[in-house]
Formats: C-alpha cells, sequence, structure tokens
C-alpha cells in the first residue's frame, strides 16, 4: 500500500519568505509526526498530532513554526520568514496509534533550503 | 531531562567484525525503546524495538536498565549494514506520547 508522502520533496526558498510543508499519512493511522533532520543534530521532534486531541507543540522551535492536520488525514507545516537556520529535511511519519510502542512509518521529507 | 545519547558519530568496522551501537538514555519513567535505521536513498524504518525482543537482519538489543542502556549489537557486520542508525525513546507525557531520537550513528562496513 501507499505509504506516507510528503511535498515538495525540496523547496529553495529566500529568507524572509514563508513555505508550506504538506504530509499525507498512511490512511487510517490517527498518530501524525514531524521532525527536523539537521547534519549533526539527529532528529529533532517539532509536533505531534492524534486523533482530535490538541496537538503537542512543544518541539516548535519559535512561532514561526505551526502546524495543522485537517480531517485528522493530511498535514501542514508552514514556516513564516524563513531564516538560513531553517534549512533542514523535514520528515514526518504516521503510526497506526499512540500506544508508545507502536511503529513510526517515515516519509521521505522535505529538503529545505533558505537562501 | 529526558535525553538520549548516542556518543558515536561514525563507527567504521570490518566485514565480519562484530559491531555495537551505543545507546544511552534518561528517563525516570519505564522507557520503551527502538532501532531505526537509515540506508543510503531510503526513508527511515524501524529496525527493533525493544518490546519484541527480536532479532532482525541479525540485529540485537538488549534494554539494561541499570546502566541505561540500550545498545545495537551484531556478532558479524556484513556491507549492505552501512547505514545511519538512530536510537529512539518514547516518553510518556500529560497523556500523551513522544519520540525522543538520538543524534544518530553512521555505520560504515570496510569490505
Amino acid at each position: 500500500g501507499a505509504g506516507v508522502s510528503q511535498s515538495p520533496s525540496n523547496k529553495v526558498t529566500e529568507k524572509g519568505k514563508d513555505v508550506e510543508l504538506r504530509c499525507d499519512p498512511i490512511s487510517g493511522h490517527t498518530a501524525l509526526y514531524w521532525y527536523r533532520q539537521s547534519l549533526g543534530q539527529g532528529l529533532e521532534f517539532l509536533i505531534y498530532f492524534q486523533g482530535n486531541s490538541a496537538p503537542d507543540k512543544s518541539g516548535l522551535p519559535s512561532d514561526r513554526f505551526s502546524a495543522e492536520r485537517t480531517g485528522g488525514s493530511v498535514s501542514t507545516l508552514t514556516i513564516q520568514r524563513t531564516q538560513q537556520e531553517d534549512s533542514a529535511v523535514y520528515l514526518c511519519a504516521s503510526s497506526f496509534r499512540d500506544t508508545g510502542a507502536g511503529e513510526q512509518y517515515f516519509g521521505p521529507g522535505t529538503r529545505l533550503t533558505v537562501t | 531531562a529526558q535525553r538520549v545519547t548516542q556518543p558515536e558519530k561514525l563507527l567504521s568496522v570490518f566485514k565480519g567484525a562484530p559491531v555495537e551501537l551505543k545507546c544511552n538514555y534518561s528517563y525516570s519513567g519505564s522507557p520503551e525503546l527502538f532501532w531505526y535505521v537509515q540506508y543510503s536513498r531510503q526513508r527511515l524504518q524501524l529496525l527493533l524495538r525493544h518490546i519484541s525482543r527480536e532479532s532482525i537482519k541479525g540485529f540485537t538489543a538488549d534494554l539494561n536498565k541499570g546502566e541505561t542502556s540500550f545498545h545495537l549489537k551484531k556478532p558479524f557486520a556484513q556491507e549492505e549494514d552501512s547505514a545511519m542508525y538512530y536510537c529512539a525513546l518514547s516518553v510518556h507525557t500529560s497523556g500523551t506520547y513522544k519520540y525522543i531520537f538520538g543524534t544518530g550513528t553512521r555505520l560504515k562496513v570496510l569490505a
């Protein structure tokens, strides 16, 4: 079946511009996560959605970052007024349900370059 | 604070040699631990989880609560094991689960 998909695969933007990154989770997966993967920094947790509950935004690095999940499916991560330090690979993952021991299925990522 | 530490950024071993990727965690609760792997040009994927007590592709990992470690081991490394490996901890906070990943270890298996 189809896995987690993300778009675009690559995004180059100028400093100060806003960007939107999209994630389509696996159908039926109630939990959705966003991570940032930077060279030498590993995976940095950004935000987590579980069903209809309020999202856990504790990992968002600044108020320029926001995310929403519509209809319990597709999610969009928005970065406003991008900065060069936002350059990274943004990964989305979903899991069937959040039990703490479930497998996360990752998308291919969006490589964001801020010039 | 909850934390996952992978002390080695790069580990190089020869084919056929044993390999151990280190992972230490900090968490006051009951830990759920995972190893994820990312092969070149592939997605990050689950390798194994401690709760399953499984061996995948010859890899095993044992949770040692006394040493707060979850090291990944394989007795005989293969070239196809070359990849980026991430240790992850699932923590339960405020009624939800959050995953904390380590910074990763790149394993290079040399011919």
